[in-house]
């Protein structure tokens, strides 16, 4: 079974700045997928980023960007020119590629950011 | 990206009696849906998974005759809470994948708030 670690319940940022959510992850899988999801007050789920395990360069989506460490089984978010939209609870999730097909989703407790103006 | 509908976005009910949610994905055939459970400030917990045509696959812990999933078509899945309790009282969450390959995005539903008096 796997399980994904995010250790920062609840971090802050000034408005412009940066922030780096962490994340860890323990399973003898060797090929999966990892995921940070938002999920702003609305409480709808977005995708934020994916990185595919094999994939040595880091997956990056315009402001946000990731630090795969794969043998630290580490995957940490970066979130660059923060802006008030990105106020959310963030949550790091896990997809291992065993060939079962199940594509289930393993979720972290998530960590909740605030953007201060 | 895709969109994914919730019918209701919230119910009340009285405790004894039965709820059904549904969850649609708009513009995409969903091989895979899946179903969440979220408690206040907390993450999402997979309830189960369903493929069109197929029984649902539960969850450890999930009881398969309170939850019933029907997955009766490539664009709907069904919840329905069979005698809800106060205890049921939650955020449920559905979300869709298209197709058959890991590492797909999943598509999430923008929730149904449960409440049992």
């Amino acid at each position: 079974a796997q399980t994904v670690t995010q250790s920062q319940p609840e971090m802050s940022v000034q408005e412009a700045e940066t922030v780096t959510l962490s994340c860890t992850y323990d399973t003898s899988e060797s090929n999966y997928y990892l995921f940070w999801y938002k999920q702003p007050p609305s409480r709808q789920m977005i995708l934020v980023i994916r990185q595919e395990a094999y994939k040595q360069q880091n997956a990056t989506e315009n402001r946000f960007s990731v630090n795969f460490q794969k043998a630290a089984k580490s995957f940490s978010l970066k979130i660059s020119d923060s802006q008030l939209g990105d106020t959310a609870m963030y949550f790091c999730a896990f997809e291992a590629n065993s060939g079962a097909g199940s594509y289930q989703l393993t979720f972290g407790k998530g960590t909740k950011l605030s953007v201060i103006p | 990206g895709a969109v994914v509908s919730q019918h209701p976005s919230w119910v009340i009910c009285k405790s004894g009696t039965s709820v059904k949610i549904e969850c649609r994905s708009l513009d995409f055939q969903a091989t895979t849906m899946f179903w969440y459970r979220q408690f206040p400030k907390q993450s999402l917990m997979l309830m189960a998974t369903s493929n069109e045509g197929s029984k649902a696959t539960y969850e450890q812990g999930v009881e398969k005759d309170k939850f019933l999933i029907n997955h009766a078509s490539l664009t709907l899945s069904t919840l329905t809470v069979t005698s809800a309790h106060p205890e049921d009282s939650s955020f449920y969450i559905c979300s869709a994948i298209s197709g058959t390959r890991a590492g797909n995005e999943q598509f999430f539903g923008p929730g149904t708030r449960l409440t049992v008096l």
